[in-house]
């Protein structure tokens, strides 16, 4: 199994640009999370899905924010308009029988 | 809601060291697990542990979950210089994990 896929690894765009974050997660996991990373506030989980259908958002900071499961080998993560503020790095998990595999992530720089 | 923390922040140990690490908590969990960062990836899985006072070993890395179920610890032995990372301790409430702040360990040659 290859693991839980996100794209790209690194993002740079400039403020107010839409930003599209992928991920694809392992094989027959039914749980999908995104988590945001940052040195100041640590791991943060912004929305998690089951079975596609999204279960929690509350963690999404704004309306700017959104997130999509069309089917269950694929998630978006999307920010628009993007802020210098949204910098971090984006984790996608999937839920097995043992707990998260992470993905390894997507840096987002806005400038 | 939920918080976890863990001590201490960072530490600086030299190779061939014992260490030790905990999480705790003011709430009370049914799953604990351990994770670990390297730079530039996503955490990965060490240990789970999933009923209290149980202890679990992985290689080098014990761990064990609190007989109150409000805390857990990992020690590693004999450290070698790829134990470097980010330690995460996370702990399960309803189909979600939230995880501590993290300890950050170093190790000198």
């Amino acid at each position: 199994d290859a693991g839980v896929i996100q794209s790209p690894r690194h993002e740079v765009t400039e403020m107010g640009q839409e930003v599209t974050l992928r991920c694809k997660p392992i094989s027959g996991h039914d749980y999908l999370f995104w988590y945001r990373q940052t040195m100041m506030r640590g791991l943060e989980l912004l929305i998690y899905f089951n079975n596609n259908v999204p279960i929690d958002d509350s963690g999404m900071p704004e309306d700017r924010f959104s997130a999509k499961m069309p089917n269950a080998s694929f998630s978006t993560l999307k920010i628009q308009p993007s802020e210098p503020r949204d910098s971090a790095v984006y984790f996608c998990a999937s839920r097995g029988q043992y707990g998260y595999t992470f993905g390894s992530g997507t840096r987002l720089t806005v400038v | 809601g939920q918080q976890l923390n863990q001590s201490p922040q960072s530490m600086f140990i030299q190779e061939g060291e014992d260490v030790s690490m905990n999480c705790t908590s003011s709430s009370i969990f049914n799953t604990w697990l351990w994770y670990k960062q390297d730079p530039g990836e996503g955490p990965v899985l060490l240990i789970a542990l999933y009923k209290a006072g149980e202890l679990t070993s992985n290689g080098r890395l014990t761990a064990q979950f609190g007989i109150t179920r409000k805390d857990s610890f990992l020690n590693i032995s004999a450290s070698i210089p790829s134990d470097v990372g980010i330690y995460f301790c996370a702990g399960q409430y309803g189909q979600n994990f939230v995880f501590g702040p993290g300890t950050r360990l170093s190790v000198l040659p």
